[in-house]
Parts: C-alpha cells; structure tokens; sequence
C-alpha cells in the first residue's frame, strides 16, 4: 500500500514563498506528482519528478529525495491566485496502469 | 481535453448514478477518482482498451465502461450518504505519457 502525508493548511503572504512538504510511503515508487486544485475545480498538472533533484519551472519548483520519501513544492513570489489546495501523488509502478495515489491535499492562502 | 456530464446531481440512497466522461483525443486510458469534500482524490478504477486494468479499496456496486470513441462511464448502485462527492476522470496515453488530464468533474450529492 502507499501512504502520503502533507500538510493540512498553509498562510502566506503576497510576494512571499511557500514551500509545501509531502512524505510518501511506498511499495513501487514510479514518480510523484504536484497538482493545483482550486475549489470546485479539477486538479491541473503543475510538476513531475522521478529522479531526485530540483525541478524547476518559472515561479513553481519541485523537489524530490527518493530516499527519504520526500517532496516538497516551492512557491515563490506569491499571487492572490495561487491560493488553492496543493496535491501531491505518488505513482505505483507495481500497480496496473498510471494509478496515482493522492495525498489529501494542503490548502494554501494567500493573504495581500 | 477532457469533458464529463452531468455537472452536478442529486440522487435519493438506494438509487443507480451513471457519469459519463469524454477523454482527450487519442489517449487510450481512462482513470475514475472519488474525491470527498477537503480530501485527495481517490482512485476508484481504471480502464484501458475497454477493460478494466486496476482498482482500488471500492465496493463492486461500483462499475465501469469504456467505449471505443474515448467515452466512459461511472455507474454507482444502490447510493449511499457516503458515495456524495466529486467524481473526477483523468485520461491518458497507456505507455507513452505520465501525465493525466483531469476532467471538471461530477459532484454528487445522495440524500
């Protein structure tokens, strides 16, 4: 089985940085994934990291450590629009198919 | 890209739900996710050239279809209380791409 843990809420503030940490547990990992949910709206892909290192696309990065079944997403330079709830998904390679296994999600606010 | 229908429901307990999901051209694999309020997603099952091809911890009163032409379907027997979220599908290309593409998603509400 497979288990993720991130945080439950985060506040920051506009123009600052958020760094968003997620821990994984898992039998055949195969790539973690970060997505961006806002409320009532389905998750779109923000990033993917198989191999350990920093992954870097404009103002959102993210990092991964295999060993330490460990991620974390970068935000810097906050908008009012990145307030939204942050998924991180770990795949199963073990598992048939693309299934991805999501964490609960972290809802970040940013307030001006 | 993807599309799904209805938008929202409300259904009584004891009754069948069918969603319906239209994937993005060209991708052959279709993944269903149950996502209650304040939570992750949940994978439900997925499909691949019409069969099943994985599932995860739900009931068999949940059932799918996939169709030739990148249509699907999510059917729910015998609703319960608990079965009221937002059911999301994801299509992808089996083997050739990582990346799933969500659709907006059905919310169910079983009262």
């Amino acid at each position: 089985g497979q288990n993720i843990d991130q945080p439950t809420e985060m506040t920051a503030t506009e123009g600052a940085i958020v760094q968003i940490n997620c821990t994984y547990q898992t039998s055949g990992f195969n790539g973690l994934f970060w997505y961006q949910q806002h409320a009532g709206e389905a998750p779109t892909f923000l990033s993917y990291n198989v191999l350990d290192g920093l992954e870097e696309k404009g103002r959102f990065s993210s990092f991964l450590s295999r060993s330490k079944g460990y991620s974390y997403l970068l935000l810097k330079e906050l908008q009012m629009k990145d307030s939204a709830s942050y998924l991180c998904a770990v795949r199963d390679g073990k598992a048939a198919g693309n299934k991805l296994t999501f964490g609960g999600g972290t809802r970040v606010l940013v307030k001006p | 890209g993807v599309t799904q229908s209805p938008t929202h429901l409300i259904k009584t307990r004891g009754q069948q739900v069918t969603l319906r999901c239209s994937s993005q051209s060209g991708h052959n694999t279709v993944s269903w996710y149950q996502q209650a309020l304040g939570q992750g997603p949940q994978f439900i099952f997925q499909y691949y050239r019409e069969e099943e091809n994985g599932r995860g911890n739900f009931p068999p009163r949940f059932s799918g279809l996939q169709f030739p032409n990148d249509s699907s379907e999510l059917n729910v027997n015998a609703l319960e209380l608990d079965d009221s979220a937002l059911y999301l599908c994801a299509s992808s290309q089996q083997g050739s791409s990582y990346e799933q593409y969500f659709g907006p998603g059905t919310r169910l509400t079983v009262t």
